[in-house]
């Protein structure tokens, strides 16, 4: 399947400090890309839908000054938690869709991010 | 919204013997059924997907079947194996790519 590449697989950080997730499509284009969050446990949680050169569309609930999305590229989406805290610790998994035999959405490796 | 409600959560089977999880949706605007393989610690892996133009597709040992009319869908793995083990997900989507994922079931086949 096509391939998304999310960089770095886990981070620990310091309470208080922001921490940025990247998230790639390798060797195809899109425009759209979307966020996940998910819980020990449980399932995948869409938290926004990265737009390339326009804003990013958030789901209720999430607040948008804490998780800020940039999709500067056809290519590239990232995601920044800003001042972590230890609640925001979680899996965060990008997607991206791909023409690849229909439309279809593939999932990068996902970020373990652990808020000290 | 759209809510996926998947069954059962766990699911233990014997080797080589089959397993099936269902899962049902409530937005009858729902055209497009995905199912994910989820390994510790990674991303979710698309297995086999479903559109509703279509009531069963099959790839080698797994199998996904749609009941448009009753809002269900199913994953059937046949001739179950050791690496089948893992976090079946099943999702929903009106085409436009935020899918609603079920809860999860966990597969575990035993040796």
């Amino acid at each position: 399947g096509a391939v998304v590449s999310q960089h770095p697989s886990w981070v620990i950080c310091k309470s208080g400090t922001s921490v940025k997730i990247e998230c790639r499509s390798l060797d195809f284009q899109a425009t759209t890309m979307f966020w996940y969050r998910q819980f020990p446990k449980q399932s995948l949680m869409l938290m926004a839908t990265s737009n390339e050169g326009s804003k990013a569309t958030y789901e209720q609930g999430v607040e948008k000054d804490k998780f800020l999305i940039n999709h500067a590229s056809l290519t590239l989406s990232t995601l920044t938690v800003t001042s972590a805290h230890p609640e925001d610790s979680s899996f965060y998994i990008c997607s991206a869709p791909h023409r690849q035999g229909g439309e279809k959405l593939f999932f990068g490796s996902g970020t373990q991010l652990s808020v000290l | 919204g759209e809510n996926v409600e998947q069954h059962p959560s766990t699911l233990s089977v014997q080797e080589g013997d089959s397993a099936v999880i269902k899962c049902t949706y409530s937005d009858s605007a729902s055209n497009y059924f995905p199912w994910y393989k989820q390994e510790l610690g990674k991303g979710p892996q698309l297995i086999i997907d479903i559109r509703s133009n279509v009531g069963e597709k099959k790839d080698q040992r797994i199998a996904v079947t749609l009941n448009k009319t009753a809002k269900h869908f199913s994953l059937h793995i046949t001739e179950t194996q050791p690496e089948d083990s893992a976090v079946y997900f099943c999702a929903a989507s009106r085409g436009d790519y935020k899918l609603s994922f079920g809860a999860g079931t966990t597969v575990t086949v035993r040796a």
